[in-house]
This record gives C-alpha cells, sequence and structure tokens, in this order.
C-alpha cells in the first residue's frame, strides 16, 4: 500500500498570500494517478487537480500542482476567503487508492 | 446534470449490517466507475472499494475484504455499498464518488452511519 504523508500539517496564512502543500509518497507514483481535493466542513470534497497538473472543471487557475517520483506539491498563488479548507492528495495508479491525512489551511 | 444521490442516515448497534444506496442520475450509468470513500468524524478520508458498472473485477481495500460489498443494480441506476459486522468505529460519513480518466469529479452528499449500542 503506497502512504502518502502531507505536510505541514496546518498552514496559518493571510488571504492573498500564498500556500504551498506537499504530498510525499512511500513509493514513486507516475504524476498522471496523482490528484488533491479540496473539502470543507459538512461538504464532500471537491477535486481540483488531476492527472497531476491537470486543473479539474471550473477550477481557477490559482490552483496549481507540480511534482513527480514521490514528492507532489499543490499551490494556491493568492489565498482567496474561500480557500480556508482541508486539501487531501490522493494516488489511484495502484489499489488500494489512498489518500493523504489532509492539510488545513487556516486564516492567520 | 450529473448527481449521485445518496440514502438517509442510518443508526445501527454493533454486529449489524448497513446497506447505503447511491442513485446516479445525468450520464450513461455504466460509463464510469464508482468509488466508496468513508469519513470518521473529524478524521481523514479513507477508500474502500470500486465497482465497474460495464463488468470486470471490483477491488475491495483489504481491511473490508471479509465483510464489504459493492453492487449495482442497472435497471435503477443505483449503487449499493452494505458493510456487515459494523463496529462503533465503523461510524463515519460514508460517500460514493464518480471516477473518469482520474480522481473523482462528482460525489454524493454522504451518509453518516453512527454504530452504537
Amino acid at each position: 500500500e503506497i502512504v502518502l504523508t502531507q505536510s505541514p500539517g496546518t498552514l496559518s496564512l493571510s488571504p492573498g498570500e500564498r500556500a504551498t502543500l506537499s504530498c510525499r509518497a512511500s513509493q514513486s507514483i507516475d504524476s498522471t494517478y496523482l490528484a488533491w481535493y479540496q473539502q470543507k466542513p459538512g461538504q464532500a470534497p471537491r477535486l481540483l487537480i488531476y492527472g497531476t497538473p491537470r486543473r479539474a472543471t471550473g477550477i481557477p487557475d490559482r490552483f496549481s500542482a507540480s511534482g513527480s517520483g514521490t514528492d507532489f506539491t499543490l499551490t494556491i498563488s493568492r489565498l482567496e476567503p474561500e480557500d480556508f479548507a482541508v486539501y487531501y492528495c490522493q494516488q489511484y495508479g495502484s489499489s488500494p487508492w489512498t489518500f493523504g491525512q489532509g492539510a488545513k489551511v487556516e486564516i492567520k | 446534470q450529473v448527481q449521485l444521490v445518496q440514502s438517509g442516515a442510518e443508526v445501527k448497534k454493533p454486529g449489524a449490517s448497513v446497506k447505503v444506496s447511491c442513485k446516479a442520475s445525468g450520464y450513461p450509468f455504466t460509463s464510469f466507475y464508482i468509488h466508496w470513500v468513508r469519513q470518521a468524524p473529524g478524521q481523514g478520508l479513507e477508500w474502500m472499494g470500486v465497482i465497474n458498472p460495464g463488468g470486470g473485477a471490483t477491488p475491495y481495500a483489504h481491511k473490508f475484504q471479509d465483510r464489504l460489498a459493492i453492487t449495482m443494480d442497472t435497471s435503477t441506476s443505483t449503487f449499493y455499498m452494505e458493510l456487515s459486522s459494523l463496529r462503533p468505529e465503523d461510524t463515519a460519513v460514508y460517500y460514493c464518488a464518480r471516477s473518469p480518466s482520474g480522481g473523482y469529479d462528482y460525489w454524493g452528499q454522504g451518509t453518516l452511519v453512527t454504530v452504537s449500542s
């Protein structure tokens, strides 16, 4: 099973700042099989990025992703108020599909 | 528009079973895999298993292998997730999610299953 470790666990930032979230895999992943989600309280997750670095439909271009091998990054260039949420990475190249433990972006 | 509509909240006793439904609409039913993911209170996302509406293997996560069944009814475009031998630690929100070429682009609204004596 591929274990995904996200860091930092919590990121405290102000609107307008840049957020950089990391996702490290326990073994190499083809970036084609790495996705990122955003989740707000009481809601289902929302797909942001799939087949890193492709943005899902309707996702603004302030969200971008990169990475290869075992190290992947989600970047939010300028935080908007609606971006404060929990973010998960997921790999779907190897069964079982696995998620990172999540990273919270909170308002400073 | 694409919709995945799940059944309502359930309260079950330890040892019982629960069956959650996920009705798909707005797209060709057999065209996309459906996954089930759960989230315990205050915790992260956990993948449970997947079904291919077009037929073929339906992998489950190893930890659920003995007590999970994911099925479908093509006549009603509905998917089902049945988890047996419930334990208090199975208390979670259970989601169905559609998988196109990568990631989950549509999710059900979630079904809270509470296991308590």
